[in-house]
């Protein structure tokens, strides 16, 4: 059980360049999220999924576009990047009922760094 | 308009001080859930504890404890006998009922531990 996993780690972009970043997550549950984290700022609600073929803006939705396919899978992209999207991604994802109900499992973190 | 504020940004003390790191939430809701969050030097965020708005109850877990209190819309958290491993930034987090449990994060307080 891997939990909640992001591809990749690391990225350095030149300005204007494309990228997709993954998240995959392995409990089966149904709402997953982007967050962006800042320095000073803490972390920052790009978009949201509540259900596969589903997604809404966050607070900060701006120059990102989302696509969750697969139940198991969260896709963001950045179709032309700008420095101001240097950050780090966090990728979560939570279930609506059970145990954990409610509580977001994070996935490791991808540092972006737009040149 | 949800809110967190966590209005101490850094905070040193010396090993097996007691500590309390402030939080303030702001939220229309009467159903609602608090959180805290480590994020230690690594950069992974590590679930502490979830707090629904009807249970007032303070909770205490080894080292770590938590008040709760409607009357001031504060939910602190406490380290007792601090340890250099208590390092690391805390994060705050409200969640709203019936709102895909999307978090809403304070900007943190980093926690420095000297030995």
């Amino acid at each position: 059980n891997a939990g909640v996993t992001q591809t990749p780690k690391f990225r350095v972009l030149k300005t204007g360049q494309s990228m997709t970043l993954l998240c995959a997550q392995d409990m089966n549950h149904e709402y997953m999220y982007w967050y962006r984290q800042d320095p000073g700022m803490g972390l920052r609600l790009i978009h949201y999924s509540v259900g596969e073929g589903t997604t809404a803006k966050g607070e900060v939705p701006d120059g990102y576009n989302v696509s969750r396919l697969k139940k198991q899978n969260f896709l963001l992209g950045l179709e032309s990047a700008a420095p101001s999207q240097t950050s780090v991604y966090f990728c979560a994802s939570s279930s609506i009922g059970g145990l954990s109900y409610n509580e977001q499992f994070f996935g490791p973190g991808t540092r972006l760094t737009v040149l | 308009a949800q809110k967190v504020t966590q209005a101490q940004t850094e905070i040193s003390v010396v090993e097996k001080e007691d500590v309390t790191l402030d939080c303030v939430y702001e939220t229309r809701d009467t159903t609602y859930y608090l959180f805290w969050y480590k994020q230690p030097p690594s950069g992974e965020l590590v679930f502490l504890i979830r707090r629904n708005s009807f249970d007032e109850q303070n909770e205490i877990s080894g080292r770590y404890s938590w008040n709760f209190q409607k009357s001031t819309s504060s939910f602190n958290f406490t380290i007792t006998a601090s340890q250099v491993v208590d390092s690391a930034v805390y994060f705050c987090a409200l969640s709203e009922a019936g709102d895909t449990d999307k978090l809403i994060f304070g900007t943190g307080t980093r926690l420095q531990v000297f030995p």
